[in-house]
């Protein structure tokens, strides 16, 4: 069974910056590409970005251009996701996802999520 | 590109069939190979239930399809369950090669009454 597992829950204080860990298997890691979503709190769903693992490439919403970095580790076949100058309305609980093959336009298996809380 | 338009709610009794609209989608040739659909439990991570527009995954109720029109895609119910009680999101996949992203709907509450 695929399973991405994340890093536990996060308080930060605004205008500090926060990084989530999702660990995968090798055979994830290597064949598939790895998305971040958020969801705030009673909201819906939005796509932060995605990476190729093995090449270390990220792709961006442009609603997080500047403010997000998705990167991942070969040697422990984790992906992380770094959001900087956290605000209150960032406030969320954040999952990566597995792109499904071949259009990458769906995701087909999820980690358990991890909550940021920025509050100050 | 704003988010995709769901009715924010949808009703139904058991046994009855509903169907969620999804709205803003391309009506570009093949753009329903990137619609997919999503449920999610209250407290849970969303779960795939169609991807490509109409395909289901392995182990997904065979009460749920898929289906798609012009800018419009939709998800059917049938035999409504209360289980089937949750939040459901649509999915598309936008523009191209390293400047493609996904834009989820606004999210509908299925209600079982």
């Amino acid at each position: 069974q695929v399973q991405l597992e994340q890093s536990g829950a996060e308080v930060t204080k605004p205008g500090s910056s926060v990084q989530v860990s999702c660990k995968t298997s090798g055979d994830t890691f290597n064949r598939y590409t790895i998305s971040w979503v958020r969801q705030a709190p009673g909201q819906g769903l939005e796509w932060m970005g995605r990476i190729i693992p093995i090449l270390g490439e990220p792709t961006y919403a442009q609603k997080f251009q500047g403010r997000v970095t998705i990167t991942a580790d070969k040697s422990t076949n984790t992906v992380y996701m770094e959001l900087r100058r956290l605000r209150s309305d960032d406030t969320a609980v954040f999952y990566c996802a597995r792109d499904q093959p071949p259009y990458a336009a769906s995701f087909d298996f999820w980690g358990q999520g991890t909550l940021v809380t920025v509050s100050s | 590109q704003s988010a995709l338009t769901q009715p924010a709610s949808v009703s139904g009794s058991p046994g009855q069939s509903i169907t969620i609209s999804c709205s803003g989608i391309s009506s570009d040739v093949g753009s329903y190979n990137f619609v997919s659909w999503y449920q999610q439990l209250p407290g849970k991570a969303p779960k795939l239930i169609i991807h490509e527009g109409i395909k289901r995954p392995s182990g997904v109720s065979h009460r749920f399809s898929g289906s798609y029109s012009g800018n419009t895609a939709s998800l059917t119910i049938s035999g409504l369950q209360a289980a089937d009680e949750a939040a459901y999101y649509c999915c598309s996949k936008v523009g191209s090669g390293n400047k493609s992203g996904n834009i989820f709907g606004s999210g509908t509450e299925v209600t079982v009454l």
